[in-house]
C-alpha cells in the first residue's frame, strides 16, 4: 500500500477555505485516493474519493494532479463544526475491498 | 448515524477480566471490519469478515482476542485477560459486496478502559 504523508495539524478561521495536501509518491496505477473525517469520540466518516483530476461533492473537493503523487482536500468556508481529524488513504481498493490503512491524519482546528 | 451500531459505548474493567463487544452492521452489508484506535493515532485494522467467514487477522490480534460473526449478521469481539495496553477505542465498520469504490461505514466505537 502506498504510504501517505500529511501535515499533523492545521488551524483556520471560520469562513476560510482550507486545503489539506497529502503526498503519496508511491501510488500505484490502480490506487484510489480516499479521505475520511473523524470527530472526537466517533468513528471515521467517508468524505470523498477520487482517482484523477477533480472530484466535488456537497462536502468537499478533491484535486489530484496528473502525476497523482499528491492530492489536496479542499473544504470551502469552514465552520467550527469542521474541527476534526482528516485522513488521507491510498489503496488499490478505494475502501470497500480490504482493510483500510490509516496514518495519523491532519488535526484541523477551526477558530471563531 | 451511519447505521452501524456498537454496544456498549463505554466499558471500564479491571486488568485480567474478560470483555465482549458487539457490532451490528448495516443489514445488507456482507463485510464487517474491526479496528482499534489509541489516542492520537489513526485506527488500526484487527480483523474482518465476509459474511460469517473470518478472512484476515492482523498481527495485532493476539491469542487473547477472538472475533465471531455467526450467521453473517452481528459480530462480537472478545478480549480475554485484559491488560492496560488494551485500553483503546474499538471500532466496527461494514461495507457491501466489496467493490473497489465502496466505502466503509463506521460505528461510534466502544471505548475500553482497563484499570
Amino acid at each position: 500500500l502506498a504510504k501517505t504523508t500529511q501535515p499533523i495539524s492545521m488551524d483556520s478561521y471560520e469562513g476560510q477555505e482550507v486545503n489539506i495536501t497529502c503526498s503519496h509518491n508511491n501510488i500505484a496505477t490502480n490506487d484510489y485516493i480516499t479521505w475520511y473525517q473523524q470527530f472526537p469520540s466517533q468513528g471515521p466518516r467517508f468524505i470523498i474519493q477520487g482517482y484523477k483530476t477533480k472530484v466535488t461533492n456537497e462536502v468537499a473537493s478533491l484535486f489530484i494532479p496528473a502525476d497523482r503523487k499528491s492530492s489536496t482536500l479542499s473544504l470551502p468556508r469552514v465552520s467550527l463544526s469542521d474541527t476534526a481529524v482528516y485522513y488521507c488513504l491510498v489503496g488499490d481498493s478505494g475502501s470497500g475491498n480490504t482493510p483500510l490503512v490509516f496514518g495519523k491524519g491532519t488535526r484541523l482546528s477551526v477558530i471563531a | 448515524d451511519t447505521g452501524v451500531s456498537q454496544d456498549p459505548r463505554h466499558k471500564i474493567t479491571k486488568r485480567g477480566q474478560n470483555v465482549t463487544f458487539r457490532c451490528d452492521p448495516i443489514s445488507e452489508h456482507n463485510r464487517l471490519y474491526w479496528y482499534r484506535q489509541t489516542l492520537g493515532q489513526g485506527p488500526e485494522f484487527l480483523t474482518y469478515f465476509q459474511n460469517e467467514a473470518q478472512l484476515e487477522k492482523s498481527r495485532l490480534l493476539s491469542d487473547r482476542f477472538s472475533a465471531e460473526r455467526p450467521k453473517g449478521s452481528f459480530s462480537t469481539l472478545e478480549i480475554q485477560r485484559t491488560e492496560q495496553g488494551d485500553s483503546a477505542m474499538y471500532l466496527c465498520a461494514s461495507s457491501p459486496d466489496g467493490f473497489s469504490t465502496d466505502t466503509q461505514y463506521f460505528g461510534p466505537g466502544t471505548r475500553l478502559t482497563v484499570l
